[in-house]
């Protein structure tokens, strides 16, 4: 199986602050990857596919890079309703498999 | 606008069969995308259970395969999931989702609000 690892798990930032995220696949996913906010009570809603392609309706603050092992969600400018964990999902194999997740706290 | 909706008993006792449906409007399930299960233990991350395609193609997490069953009704706009032997790990929220197809397997564009299902005696 291929394993995502989040890093940092927690995340301390203020409102307006440019936040990164970073996701590492144990082997070269090429660019299948998706990202996922999810929020207390609620289920994920997806930010961004194919590792940089941003979905409908999602702000554009958010952005997402990479490719192979190391890829990147940015959000440029923190916004009150950002704090949230947010996931990563890798998509290259019949065994799709998710990232331990990102919280993003107030600091 | 897709909608899912999972449905399905909220307690099952330890070595029995946990049984839900997911049930999709404003959408054909027959259209071409992937139909998936995903879960979530209490205070940890997204596990990944288990996708079906339309046409009745399945793929499973191998840790669970043994255990695990995931059929698709089209003509109730359902697609279902059965896990059997369960213990209290699999204690968890249980999400439905819709993927999206790509050159390689799917990414989840649509989630059910899910449901918790507990495993006790």
């Amino acid at each position: 199986d291929i394993q995502m690892t989040q890093s940092p798990s927690t995340l301390s930032a203020s409102v307006g602050d440019r936040v990164t995220i970073t996701c590492r696949a144990s082997q070269s996913i090429s660019s299948w990857l998706a990202w996922y906010q999810q929020k207390p009570g609620k289920a994920p809603k997806l930010l961004i596919y194919k590792a940089s392609s941003l979905e409908s309706g999602v702000p554009s603050r958010f952005s997402g890079s990479g490719s192979g092992t190391e890829f990147t969600l940015t959000i440029s400018s923190l916004q009150p309703d950002d704090f949230a964990t947010y996931y990563c999902q890798q998509y290259n194999s019949f065994s799709e498999t998710f990232g331990q997740g990102t919280k993003v706290e107030i600091k | 606008q897709v909608q899912l909706q999972e449905s399905g008993p909220g307690l099952v006792k330890p070595s029995e069969t946990l049984s839900l449906t997911c049930t999709v409007s404003d959408y054909s399930i027959n259209s071409d995308y992937y139909w998936g299960w995903i879960r979530q233990p209490p205070g940890k991350g997204l596990d990944w259970i288990g996708t079906i395609y339309h046409g009745g193609s399945t793929y499973y997490n191998p840790s669970l395969k043994s255990r695990l069953t995931i059929s698709i009704d089209k003509s109730k706009s359902q697609f279902s999931l059965k896990l059997s032997s369960v213990t209290a790990a699999d204690t968890a929220v249980y999400y439905c989702a819709r993927g999206r197809p790509t050159p390689m397997v799917s990414y989840f564009d649509s989630w059910g609000q899910g449901t918790l299902v507990t495993v006790s005696s």
